[in-house]
């Protein structure tokens, strides 16, 4: 069975600190890694995917992730955040390439990121 | 509409009750999922429709648990005999293609007393 481990619970920086938060993931296959993000107050939302190509990954707001198949990680960074992104982080993955069947996706327990202004 | 909806956004209800829950996804999107969300943990995926059928109902925890999607957009997901562990948020998603972006609801909040 499919899991996704987020080691890092609770994760607070001040603004303009460089952040990685750490996922890894168990899967025999082929895989598409998303992050999703919730904003206080505001539903799930996704903030990058891959699916295949380029393992560097680059999303909304400044946010890019990295995907190392050899590590089975799929690490989120951004150089400088703020406070603005201050919310609970999601990683997630599903079966990817023609594995009909695995759309379903698994979840992280999430990280949430507080950031001091 | 212009994203999910998911109603009711709270619902309190008794131990042994049972209750609906509704979804109503982007139009247009074939693939709904249901999702389920403890306090302090990610989403525990339920069910995932595949127009009117479901395609994988692995994630219901038992047989008090049921979702439907009869004309191939709204759902319900239904749950009787309904248990204090049953509380938590539910999560209802849908999307174009299945497997790739999911667009999430702001959820219903169950609890049981």
């Amino acid at each position: 069975a499919q899991s996704v481990s987020q080691h890092n619970h609770h994760v607070i920086l001040s603004e303009a600190a460089s952040l990685e938060l750490g996922c890894n993931y168990s899967y025999g296959g082929t895989v598409n890694l998303f992050w999703y993000v919730q904003y206080p107050g505001q539903h799930l939302q996704l903030l990058l995917k891959y699916f295949s190509g380029d393992p560097l990954v680059k999303g909304i707001k400044g946010f890019e992730a990295e995907f190392i198949k050899s590590k089975f990680s799929f690490n989120l960074r951004k150089p400088s955040v703020q406070w603005s992104d201050t919310a609970e982080y999601f990683c997630a993955v599903n079966g990817g390439g023609t594995n009909f069947g695995n759309e379903k996706l698994t979840f992280g327990t999430g990280t949430r990121l507080t950031i001091i202004p | 509409g212009a994203g999910v909806s998911q109603t009711p956004s709270n619902k309190v209800t008794e131990k042994g009750k049972y209750v609906e829950l509704r979804c109503d996804p982007i139009s247009g999107h074939t693939a709904l999922y249901w999702y389920r969300q403890s306090l302090g943990q990610g989403p525990e995926f339920l069910i995932y429709f595949q127009g009117t059928g479901a395609a994988d109902d692995s994630g219901l925890p038992n047989d008090r648990f049921f979702a439907v999607r009869p004309e191939g957009s709204v759902s319900t997901l239904k749950i009787q005999r309904t248990e204090r562990g049953d509380s938590a948020m539910y999560l209802c998603a849908s999307s174009a293609t299945p497997g790739e972006k999911l667009f999430f609801g702001s959820g219903t909040q169950l609890s049981v007393l």
